[in-house]
């Protein structure tokens, strides 16, 4: 258990609304992610951040912006859902003390945009 | 986006049979990290894999990094009902040590009782 907490963990929104997803760790990592899963294309990296305050885009980020005020919580927002945003998002975080970067996920936030 | 050649796509297995799975990249990575999946939740870390050669063990499962930093496999012994799900291999390209990763398209295993 990496102590990683998403929210919510099912979301129904209507086109054109904004959304924020939100990930919350418990154990100080530094890396913070979020990615998408859809059939067919796998687990996709949205943005990332590195320390408070130090994010970057990632494979898929257009529509999608991040914030990290605080170690503890990464925060993904959709400004304006579209039917494309319709999908699974896990947020990860990375532990670097077992002799490399371990990746660690959340059980998922499902969203669908009608 | 780059992904990594994962095989086989699918198996569909006895019980108790022992499973093989792998991948493959033309780019060579530091770490191997390899996932399982089940319906309606997040990738569960099985086995995690630093050093070119390393061989580690996880119960029934054993994975090991490819030698060329290119490739690894995850095998399951006498495989039970429970082993269902999707399995995933994961690498972080040598390029960055961000723990930015590359995902295979998964594995998907059924087990008959």
């Amino acid at each position: 258990d990496a102590g990683i907490t998403q929210s919510p963990r099912h979301k129904v929104t209507e086109t054109g609304t904004p959304v924020t997803l939100r990930c919350h760790q418990t154990e100080n990592h530094r890396y913070m992610y979020w990615y998408r899963q859809d059939p067919g294309h796998g687990l996709r990296l949205i943005h990332y951040s590195y320390g408070v305050k130090d994010t970057d885009k990632g494979e898929v980020s257009d529509g999608y912006s991040v914030s990290r005020s605080k170690t503890e919580d990464f925060l993904l927002t959709l400004e304006s859902a579209t039917s494309s945003q319709t999908s699974v998002y896990f947020c990860a975080i990375s532990d670097t003390g077992k002799g490399g970067n371990t990746i660690y996920f959340g059980e998922g936030s499902w969203l669908t945009v009608v | 986006g780059q992904q990594l050649n994962q095989s086989p796509q699918s198996m569909f297995i006895q019980e108790g049979e022992d499973v093989s799975m792998n991948c493959t990249s033309s780019s060579i990575f530091n770490t191997w990290l390899w996932y399982k999946q089940d319906p309606g939740e997040g990738p569960v870390l099985l086995i995690a894999l630093y050093k070119a050669g390393e061989l580690t063990s996880n119960g029934r499962l054993t994975a090991q990094f490819g030698i060329t930093r290119k490739d690894s496999f995850l095998n399951i012994s006498a495989s039970i009902p429970s082993d269902v799900g999707i399995y995933f291999c994961a690498g972080e390209p040598s390029s960055g040590n961000t723990g930015k990763l590359i995902f295979g398209q998964g594995t998907t295993l059924q087990v008959k009782p």
